[in-house]
């Protein structure tokens, strides 16, 4: 079964740090760009961070760049999402979702987790 | 950064009618743009990309159409289980961006 599970949210105080983890099975993970898609509660969907198959390109949202590092093992069929410098608007479940599309990088999200949510307060 | 405008936010229709939603993206995108459905506390599903595309196990009842900067998702017949809210996404340039959602209610 194809899949995506993330794990490693909960609630931390602003400032603080988070290790976000997205497991893949049931396809060929290094074959495939991976992204962060983030929701606040009630609100709508926010891209926050994209890897392409091979960890060689990596691409940032404005709000989150420079705090967050994005990075993937591909012998262990995980993503992560390394979160630094919270801030309150920082909470939102983090979704990690499979990215396909063309060679010319022109990707969207063709499966999605879950998510697990992240809390940023003191 | 393009701005994804959808409308209406909300659309109280009932079953079996049809409905369709619209996206406006502040510059033109090319062909790519996807849409996606959102059930409450359930993960994102792609339902169409390249504008008009379905994505695999997508009923033929939900079609995309649109070019230049608008753009429309279609549902010929709405099932119950079509009611939720509904996103278009581009992929055209960095920074990849949603729009804020139309909820479809039931009427």
């Amino acid at each position: 079964e194809v899949q995506l599970v993330e794990s490693g949210g909960g609630l931390v105080q602003p400032g603080g740090s988070l290790r976000l983890s997205c497991g893949a099975s049931g396809f060929t993970f290094a074959n495939f760009a991976m992204s962060w898609v983030r929701q606040a509660p009630g609100k709508g969907l926010e891209w926050v961070s994209t890897i392409s198959g091979n960890g060689a390109r990596t691409h940032y949202a404005d709000s989150v760049k420079g705090r967050f590092t994005i990075s993937r093992d591909n012998s262990n069929n995980t993503m992560y999402l390394h979160t630094t410098s919270l801030r309150a608007e920082d909470t939102a479940i983090y979704s990690c979702a499979k990215t396909t599309g063309n060679a010319y990088g022109y990707w969207y999200f063709d499966l999605w987790g879950r998510g697990t949510l992240v809390t940023v307060s003191s | 950064e393009i701005v994804m405008t959808q409308s209406p936010a909300t659309l109280s229709v009932s079953p079996g009618e049809r409905v369709t939603l619209s996206c406006r993206t502040s510059q033109t995108i090319s062909s790519n743009l996807a849409w996606y459905q959102q059930k409450p506390g359930q993960a994102p599903r792609l339902l169409i990309y390249g504008v008009s595309t379905r994505a695999t196990g997508i009923p033929a009842s939900f079609s995309g159409s649109g070019s230049g900067t608008q753009f429309t998702l279609t549902i010929s017949s709405l099932q119950s289980e079509d009611f939720a809210i509904y996103y278009c996404q581009q992929y055209n340039n960095w920074p990849y961006t949603f729009g804020q959602g139309t909820k479809l209610e039931i009427k």
